[in-house]
């Protein structure tokens, strides 16, 4: 079955911590997207990446960084230059049309709760 | 820049009765639309898209959205609730450069008996 993973799906950190969230597809998807949720809140895009070996800061990339070796995998790390890092991460992927950068469907993982202890 | 608003934070409805719930964007050009749903703990499922065309779109799960471009919005809508639609919608908005999505904040469902 195609699909985004995810792992783990909870993780704990203690304060002062670097960790990393893994995220796989087979999709043969271009692009993959790194989003935190809040409770009560939307999706914010911490990173982004439409190539392998390039990625861009969203619109809350501080104290994360994102790599992109292999086109099914983009890995987070939190670092502990995050102040407030507990969180639900989300990953995402879609195809890129080719020749342009339409925007077309996300399809999502199921996620990763982070609680720093 | 795009924005999506969606003005109720919570919505409870009985089971069997209509459901609206509301998304306004703001956005230069003809937007790309999505509506998501998640179950508490999970992903995110895509209900239904807008790219062009018809602006009464089909869903799955028999939910359906109408894109009204005069009041910039993208109403979710389904005519009969079943229990198992208690979930959080998410609306986002698609530029048309870049793959970028911009979601509105969220409306809680809740379905009563």
């Amino acid at each position: 079955d195609g699909g985004i993973t995810q792992s783990p799906k909870y993780l704990f950190r203690k304060e002062g911590q670097n960790v990393t969230l893994s995220c796989e597809q087979n999709l043969n998807h271009d692009a993959m997207y790194w989003y935190r949720q809040d409770p009560g809140q939307g999706l914010r895009l911490i990173y982004y990446s439409q190539i392998v070996n390039d990625f861009q800061k969203g619109d809350i990339a501080e104290g994360y960084s994102v790599s992109r070796e292999k086109k099914e995998s983009f890995p987070l790390t939190v670092t502990s230059a995050q102040k407030n890092p507990t969180a639900f991460y989300l990953c995402a992927s879609n195809i890129r049309t080719s020749g342009s950068y339409r925007t077309d469907t996300q399809y999502f993982g199921p996620g990763t709760r982070l609680t720093v202890l | 820049a795009q924005s999506v608003t969606q003005p109720d934070i919570h919505i409870t409805v009985s089971e069997g009765a209509s459901l609206e719930l509301r998304c306004n964007y703001s956005y230069g050009a003809t937007p790309y639309l999505f509506w998501y749903v998640q179950s508490p703990g999970q992903g995110l499922q895509l209900l239904l898209k807008y790219f062009s065309g018809d602006t009464l779109v089909q869903g799955i799960k028999g939910f359906e959205a109408e894109f009204k471009r005069s009041q910039s919005s993208f109403n979710l809508r389904k005519p009969s609730v079943h229990w198992s639609d208690a979930a959080e919608y998410f609306c986002a908005v698609g530029a048309n450069a870049g793959n970028m999505l911009t979601f509105g904040g969220g409306t809680r469902l809740m379905v009563k008996p």
